[in-house]
């Protein structure tokens, strides 16, 4: 099945350093969303976006909904030892029941 | 903690086997989605339920099937289990028919021998 491009996919930081990451599709899609996976965990949404431009921030993280509604980007600011885990986009196109994931992006904090 | 709950939380089996996973939504949830999640093919998503019938459908193999209860519990069922078939599956709830914000389990994770 379809999946986005996520990148990078794993990236390993110093605590306190700012953090990007984006995803990318070829196709335009009408909501985008990021979640977080720590290990034997289910993935928790971290922040939802339904419209082009939107930014949307929750504590230290923020998210954008790309202009073109073909990528979205999540920043996480002065990281900490507990942001570690896997990061997912998922998005959806209009019209669709279905979410699409990218495969991830592991964040290492060293402390 | 989600408010979605799944059983088992880990299963071994061998092969031609066959398993039911069980997911709780959150209360008040009307949807329910299967996701299959495996190292090299990330999360993939199965099949959707609404207030009990089937709504959408992706990636989900012939061998595997699903329904939701009146009272909006879901079960997955796997058969004719293949070694392919391990992986984690994710139960995720959300109120509306839309997908827009899902509300993920904690997993279940088979293990095919």
């Amino acid at each position: 099945g379809q999946q986005l491009n996520q990148s990078p996919q794993s990236m390993f930081i110093q605590e306190g350093e700012d953090v990007s990451m984006n995803c990318t599709s070829s196709s335009i899609f009408n909501t985008w969303l990021w979640y977080k996976q720590d290990p034997g965990e289910g993935p928790v949404l971290l922040i939802a976006l339904y419209k082009a431009g939107e930014l949307t921030s929750n504590g230290r993280l923020t998210a954008q909904f790309g202009i073109t509604r073909k990528d979205s980007f999540l920043n996480i600011s002065a990281s900490i030892p507990s942001d570690v885990g896997i990061y997912f986009c998922a998005g959806r196109k209009g019209g669709s029941e279905k979410l699409v994931f990218g495969k991830g992006t592991k964040l290492t904090v060293n402390p | 903690d989600s408010g979605v709950t799944q059983t088992p939380k880990h299963l071994i089996t061998a092969t031609g086997q066959r398993v039911t996973l069980r997911c709780s939504p959150r209360s008040g949830d009307l949807s329910v989605y299967w996701y299959q999640q495996s190292l090299d093919q990330g999360l993939q998503f199965l099949i959707q339920y609404y207030n009990g019938e089937e709504r959408a459908k992706g990636n989900i193999l012939e061998r595997f099937s699903a329904q939701q209860f009146p009272d909006l519990h879901s079960e997955l069922n796997l058969s004719s289990l293949e070694l392919g078939d391990s992986a984690l599956y994710f139960c995720a709830s959300s109120t509306t028919g839309g997908p827009n914000e899902q509300f993920f389990g904690p997993g279940t994770r088979l293990t095919v021998l």
